[in-house]
């Protein structure tokens, strides 16, 4: 593993099932983050995590949740998917601190129907 | 709260051509700023960044970009760009530890 990867690729989900969108770094970055890229809209923060065991929410939180059991994991898990986070989530992560720059993957497309 | 605009959703340029993007964000406080770039089918990666200093920063590929601070403004500039560059671009600025505000992103195309 080289950087961060994410899985799956690309999924195709009925509304109302449980989806975890899974994020793996191999740079021992403290921080960690799950964005959802949408049209028009560019990046917006769904929750991060500063350091293994803590995780904080971000601009769009609702629907979604994160743990970090590890400096290494850091899952979003939508527990009842609907039409409106068709989108694609973008897992990155960081050195700690205000200044990093955050390193991104290579996303997972998610298509809720 | 902070947030980010970028002027331009799309750009058509032709290559060879100056390019500049507009981008300006709200925060009253010290900022760092930074500019991503997106190309077709891959993952955001960094093009430079500002923390302090000069505030003229020279990134990859031979982009640059020019804080001024008194019009809150990060503007991404390119004298020559190549077909190459076609990509989307985005803004964005740190948003308390750790957190980085994006702009919505401008979508840039260049032809031959």
């Amino acid at each position: 593993i080289a950087g961060i990867t994410q899985a799956p690729t690309s999924q195709i989900l009925a509304a109302g099932r449980r989806m975890t969108l899974r994020c793996t770094q191999d740079m021992r970055h403290n921080a960690m983050y799950w964005y959802r890229q949408d049209l028009g809209l560019g990046l917006r923060l769904i929750h991060y995590s500063n350091t293994a065991g803590t995780t904080g929410k971000g601009e769009v939180p609702d629907g979604y949740s994160v743990s970090r059991a590890n400096t290494d994991d850091f899952p979003l898990t939508l527990a009842s998917a609907v039409p409106s986070q068709t989108s694609v989530y973008f897992c990155a992560s960081s050195v700690a601190g205000d200044n990093n720059e955050q390193f991104f993957g290579p996303g997972t497309r998610l298509t809720v129907l | 709260a902070q947030s980010v605009s970028q002027h331009n959703h799309h750009v058509i340029l032709s290559e060879a051509a100056s390019l500049e993007l507009g981008c300006n964000y709200s925060y009253g406080g010290t900022v760092n700023l930074f500019w991503y770039v997106q190309y077709p089918g891959q993952h955001l990666q960094l093009l430079l960044k500002y923390f302090s200093g000069d505030p003229l920063v020279k990134g990859i590929k031979g982009f640059e970009a020019e804080f001024i601070k008194s019009k809150f403004s990060f503007n991404l500039r390119k004298p020559s760009v190549q077909w190459s560059d076609t990509a989307e671009y985005f803004c964005a600025v740190s948003g308390g530890y750790n957190k980085l505000i994006f702009g919505a992103g401008t979508r840039l195309a260049v032809h031959p």
